[in-house]
């Protein structure tokens, strides 16, 4: 898997939009963006991936920078349950790879 | 819907004994893998099998750690002669091969405590 870099931490107000960056500059042309959250004490939770298009759920949104080297995870309007730690994964699409977890972004939702 | 379960969720132990966890997929996900997640780190892969198949193993995964799935559906996961330092969460995730979204769905987790 490409590697990806993220803040260690954020703080974002609740009810405020909270916007995750994440770097994966060596990204191949194959390889998709996922992103996981992990709340305490749980294991991780799958929130989104995308290509190269921007991407919406009802979780979050994604979005990719044109030349793919970093994609931003944006929470419309956190609440103190979006307190995880964010993790920003690329990997290929199909076929079996495994997932690799880096450490993350902490992000802390302040009432 | 029943996601993946994991038992036990914690299991504390001496330094020397053997521990086993196991791991339920979601039922119709033929992908199971095995993580380990240490405090302030994230998960590291450990091993992952396609049915019964196990097909990668991490080099974590020292001669002390071995993994099954016997029939493709449950697995488990023993560790033999403890040490402190395994001491950790260990997750199980599932997925579908054939519908290879990337997703996986991870379980709570055991953690072991070895003292």
């Amino acid at each position: 898997d490409a590697k990806t870099t993220q803040p260690t931490s954020m703080d974002c107000a609740e009810g405020r939009a909270a916007n995750l960056p994440c770097n994966h500059s060596t990204i191949s042309g194959n390889e998709y963006v996922y992103w996981y959250r992990q709340i305490h004490s749980q294991g991780p939770q799958y929130i989104i991936h995308g290509l190269k298009n921007n991407e919406t759920n009802e979780m979050a949104s994604l979005i990719i920078t044109e030349d793919r080297k970093s994609s931003t995870l944006i929470l419309p309007h956190a609440t103190l349950r979006d307190t995880a730690v964010y993790y920003c994964i690329v990997r290929d699409y199909g076929g079996y790879q495994k997932v690799t977890f880096g450490t993350g972004t902490k992000l802390q939702v302040i009432p | 819907d029943t996601g993946v379960s994991q038992d036990p969720r914690h299991k504390i132990t001496k330094r020397g004994q053997n521990v086993t966890f196991r791991c339920d997929p979601i039922s119709e996900h033929n992908r199971l893998y095995w993580y380990r997640q240490t405090l302030g780190q994230g998960p590291e892969f450990l091993t992952y099998f396609q049915n019964e198949a196990q097909l990668e193993k991490s080099r974590l995964l020292s001669d002390r750690f071995s993994a099954e799935r016997p029939k493709g559906s449950f697995s488990t996961l023993e560790i033999q002669r403890t040490e402190q330092g395994d001491s950790a969460m260990y997750l199980c995730a599932s997925s579908r091969g054939d519908l290879n979204t990337g997703e996986l769905f991870f379980g709570e987790g055991s953690r072991l405590t070895v003292l």
